[in-house]
């Protein structure tokens, strides 16, 4: 089974820190996909990844960028976190071969 | 417009009922369909693709009307372990091997005993 590893699944973090979520995939997917997910609003996405290096923003951007220097690492990346960037925060993968995303647990992230 | 669009519910239902579950998409180019399960404070979970000719696996039938951009989820002998919130996604991706997925908001499913 594709296992999507997320680092933490709980955060607190202050407003103004540098955060960054890491994710990391076991099975060679070539694209990588970051979400946030809130109450009311479904999952949104933030940047996905098709390659190495490659980077598309999502329908939400803003304040937040990526960096994917290998094939199995995804990183996402609050420059200046921010109240209204509390929520729970979703990584997934797929393969040129495969149906649908697998994700990661989640990281729950809370700025105060 | 949402791109996907589903009722929230909940849905209250008794162990052993039948519940159907429906979803409405506006791109009408969207070439392949899904169903995910999420518990809560979990992650989502694909639970079946979707078929134009439609599928079943086991107690779950799924549905595709391409004319009329509509998915259906059908539950037959409801469990207590089918309480969940289930995601009705599109896939808006291109060509062959990319696959960007849009997720509806969820329909959440309580049964009870």
């Amino acid at each position: 089974d594709v296992k999507v590893t997320q680092s933490s699944r709980y955060l607190v973090k202050r407003t103004g820190e540098k955060v960054f979520l890491e994710c990391v995939q076991d099975m060679d997917h070539e694209n990588m996909f970051w979400y946030r997910q809130d109450p009311g609003l479904g999952l949104r996405l933030i940047y996905f990844s098709y390659d190495v290096k490659m980077k598309e923003k999502g329908d939400i951007p803003e304040g937040y960028s990526v960096s994917r220097e290998k094939k199995e690492r995804f990183s996402l990346i609050l420059e200046s976190a921010s109240t209204n960037q509390t929520s729970m925060y979703l990584c997934a993968s797929s393969g040129r071969n495969t149906y649908g995303y697998t994700f990661g647990s989640g990281t729950r992230l809370t700025v105060v | 417009r949402k791109e996907v669009e589903q009722d929230p519910g909940p849905f209250n239902v008794p162990e052993g009922a039948t519940v159907a579950f429906n979803c409405t998409y506006s791109n009408s180019a969207s070439q392949s369909f899904f169903w995910y399960r999420q518990d809560c404070r979990k992650e989502p979970k694909l639970l079946m693709s979707v078929y134009s000719s439609g599928n079943e696996d086991g107690r779950f039938t799924a549905q595709l009307n391409r004319a009329s951009q509509y998915i259906s989820l059908l539950i037959r002998d409801s469990k207590l372990s089918d309480s969940a919130t289930y995601l009705c996604v599109v896939n808006k991706g291109w060509g062959t091997g990319f696959q960007k997925l849009v997720f509806g908001t969820g329909t959440r499913l309580l049964v009870s005993p």
